[in-house]
């Protein structure tokens, strides 16, 4: 079965210190990987994937994801947490040929202290 | 400028009437979607279209309606036989990229509540 896991539904750094956002997953399926970025009452934004090319994916705003087969992860970092950087991120599979195979982390929250 | 819009961006209802919830986009993507958002959770898929004139039922249906008479519009009916309305709803259009994968676009999202 397909699945996605985000580790932490909350976590807080400080300002200036690095990011780190866990997310692992289940495929039997070679899977597309996926990081949003959702800034309260707003819809989601793209912040980076995961195709089938490179492991070390780079997204806007500084942040990046490595996927890891053997560790079955996606984990998001950023190495300078910004103020503005404060927001519920999702991380997201979805696996080839069929829209209704697209499944959403619960989301994890990420507060930044000044 | 290329986007997804939704209207309108706060929607008040009272129970037992049905509203209907626009999404529009400009991107020429052949998919759209409708997913519903409750505080502190993750997204449900509702109903999904890959063309025009057919959509699918997503996890959570019921409730629900959809029309899909044009590319470029994909609009949700919340009926009364929807028990828990309140929520935010988000719309979102993929494409099918070189590489065979669905990317999905978000709009701003539309925030219903129940009185």
């Amino acid at each position: 079965a397909q699945s996605v896991t985000q580790l932490d539904s909350h976590v807080s750094v400080s300002e200036g210190t690095p990011v780190l956002l866990r997310c692992n997953y289940s495929s039997s399926y070679s899977p597309s990987l996926f990081w949003y970025v959702q800034h309260p009452n707003k819809g989601l934004q793209l912040l980076l994937k995961y195709t089938s090319a490179a492991t070390l994916v780079k997204g806007i705003n500084g942040f990046e994801a490595e996927f890891k087969k053997s560790e079955t992860s996606f984990h998001l970092t950023k190495p300078s947490a910004h103020m503005s950087d404060a927001a519920e991120y999702f991380c997201v599979v979805t696996w080839y040929s069929s829209a209704s195979k697209i499944i959403f982390g619960s989301g994890t929250r990420l507060s930044i202290r000044p | 400028d290329g986007g997804i819009t939704q209207s309108p961006k706060y929607l008040f209802r009272k129970e037992g009437q049905n509203v209907t919830l626009s999404c529009e986009q400009n991107l020429n993507h052949d998919a759209m979607y409708w997913y519903r958002q409750d505080p502190g959770q993750g997204l449900r898929l509702i109903y999904y279209s890959q063309i025009v004139n057919d959509f699918q039922k997503g996890d959570i249906a019921e409730g629900y309606s959809v029309s899909r008479e044009k590319k470029e519009s994909f609009p949700l009916t919340v009926t009364s036989a929807q028990k828990n309305p309140t929520a935010f709803y988000l719309c979102a259009s993929s494409i099918r990229g070189r590489d065979s994968t669905d990317t999905q676009y978000f709009g701003p999202g539309t925030r219903l509540t129940v009185l």
